[in-house]
């Protein structure tokens, strides 16, 4: 089946260590998503990209950084996690801009102690 | 990110009753109301979702009603089932990028 995958799907680091989260999709889609959700939380916007465009979004912390190598891989780069970093992230893909239903996966549970 | 306020935060319900979520906008250029279902462990799902043109849209026991004018839409469930319980969050889109409400825990009670 088609899907979006999220490896690992929990993540324990400690503070300042740099951790990297993946996400790969089946789906072929042009849009990738990152979303932090904190508990009790919307889900919020980090970045995305549509195609290999990068879209950073304003209030995104420079700790947090993104690659996309290719169609179907994106990691998550958090180069030194603080204690307010610990939150679900969530990927998502879209086929593209005119195709407005995302697909989520499973999402990855960081701990940072 | 433009806000979306979603109520409650909360809501328990017996099995075949009525389950009501609500959610607001501020921004008019949004053009696009889905609604996301979360399951525990999973990632949110698309669960039914609405354009602006239109005032309700229904599938199956899932209702969105809109209220364009009032900058306010709706999820109702009708007949709850045990299986509906999860968190569902509300979204609006404007250009091709979601603002999500904070969610709405539902649990449905046997």
């Amino acid at each position: 089946d088609a899907m979006v995958i999220q490896n690992p799907r929990y993540q324990v680091t400690q503070f300042g260590k740099p951790v990297t989260l993946s996400c790969s999709q089946t789906l072929n889609h042009n849009v990738m998503y990152w979303y932090q959700q904190k508990s009790s939380q919307a889900p919020k916007l980090l970045f995305h990209y549509y195609d290999k465009d990068f879209n950073n979004e304003a209030d995104t912390p420079d700790n947090f950084q993104s690659r996309r190598p290719n169609t179907s891989f994106c990691f998550l780069d958090i180069r030194s996690p603080g204690l307010g970093d610990a939150a679900m992230y969530l990927c998502a893909t879209s086929r593209s801009y005119d195709r407005v239903v995302l697909y989520f996966g499973p999402g990855t549970r960081l701990t940072v102690l | 990110q433009q806000q979306v306020k979603q109520s409650p935060q909360s809501l328990i319900v017996q099995k075949g009753g009525i389950s009501i979520i609500n959610c607001a906008y501020e921004n008019t250029a949004f053009d696009y109301f889905p609604w996301y279902q979360q399951f525990p462990g999973k990632g949110p799902a698309l669960l039914i979702a609405i354009r602006p043109d239109v005032s309700e849209k229904k599938e199956g026991r899932f209702t969105i009603s809109f209220n364009k004018s009032a900058k306010q839409f709706s999820l109702h469930i009708m007949d709850s089932q045990p299986g509906d319980s999860a968190t569902y969050f509300c979204a609006a889109m404007g250009s091709y990028i979601p603002t999500f409400g904070r969610g709405t825990s539902l649990i449905v009670h046997p």
